[in-house]
């Protein structure tokens, strides 16, 4: 069974300061791996996903991730935060393929003060 | 726009009283779910469909049930509702090549 790791019920940054919302998972197999953001009262967006290539991923709004294989890691990354960023943060695994389920974290809310 | 929509965004009840939650996808995704989530426990999946006519447990799936008579559509059925299934509850739909979901908006129920 999968399960996924988000260490930090809440993380608090200065606008400007680097992101860091920390993910680890369990898998016995390479995974999928995805990150979601959820802005108050609105349901979820996809941020970036992981599936093959290039471990190094970007996303929308200036966030990237790194898949550490080594270290079962997604950590999700912002060098410069802004307030638009305050949010609740999700990562999500699955099995690699098609039409399997996805295992999401507890979730993070980012907190950034000007 | 491709988009997944939920009705209704809010509903308050009372125990006992039978409700459905509607959920439709106009991306012609094969792959539905429904997820509730609640405080510091993330989401947790309650029910998938993999194709019309193919449905399967997730992880909390007690006290609900789904149907799929239709690609587009994947209610959401609490026949007996009870106050600890006052939840947010979002609905998904899913590309079959990678996993990713498209979320609706999410309904807010509360049972008294």
């Amino acid at each position: 069974a999968q399960s996924v790791t988000q260490l930090g019920s809440h993380v608090s940054v200065s606008e400007g300061a680097l992101v860091l919302l920390r993910c680890n998972y369990s898998s016995s197999v390479p995974p999928y791996l995805f990150w979601y953001v959820q802005y108050p009262n609105q349901g979820l967006q996809l941020l970036l996903k992981y599936t093959t290539g290039a471990t190094l991923v970007k996303g929308i709004n200036g966030f990237e991730a790194e898949f550490k294989k080594s270290e079962t890691s997604f950590h999700l990354t912002k060098p410069s935060a802004h307030m638009s960023d305050a949010a609740e943060y999700f990562c999500a695994v699955s099995d690699p393929g098609g039409y399997s389920t996805l295992t999401f974290g507890k979730g993070t809310m980012l907190l950034v003060s000007p | 726009e491709a988009q997944v929509t939920q009705n209704p965004r809010y509903l308050i009840t009372v125990t006992g009283k039978k409700l459905t939650v509607t959920c439709s996808q106009n991306m012609n995704h094969e792959y539905m779910s429904w997820y509730r989530q609640d405080p510091g426990l993330g989401l947790r999946q309650i029910y998938y469909s993999m194709n019309v006519e193919v449905t399967d447990k997730g992880d909390v799936p007690e006290g609900y049930k789904v149907s799929r008579k239709e690609k587009r559509n994947f209610p959401l059925i609490l026949e007996s509702p009870s106050p600890n299934q006052t939840s947010l509850y979002f609905c998904a739909s899913s590309i079959p090549l990678d996993n990713e979901q498209f979320f609706g908006p999410g309904t807010r129920l509360t049972v008294l």
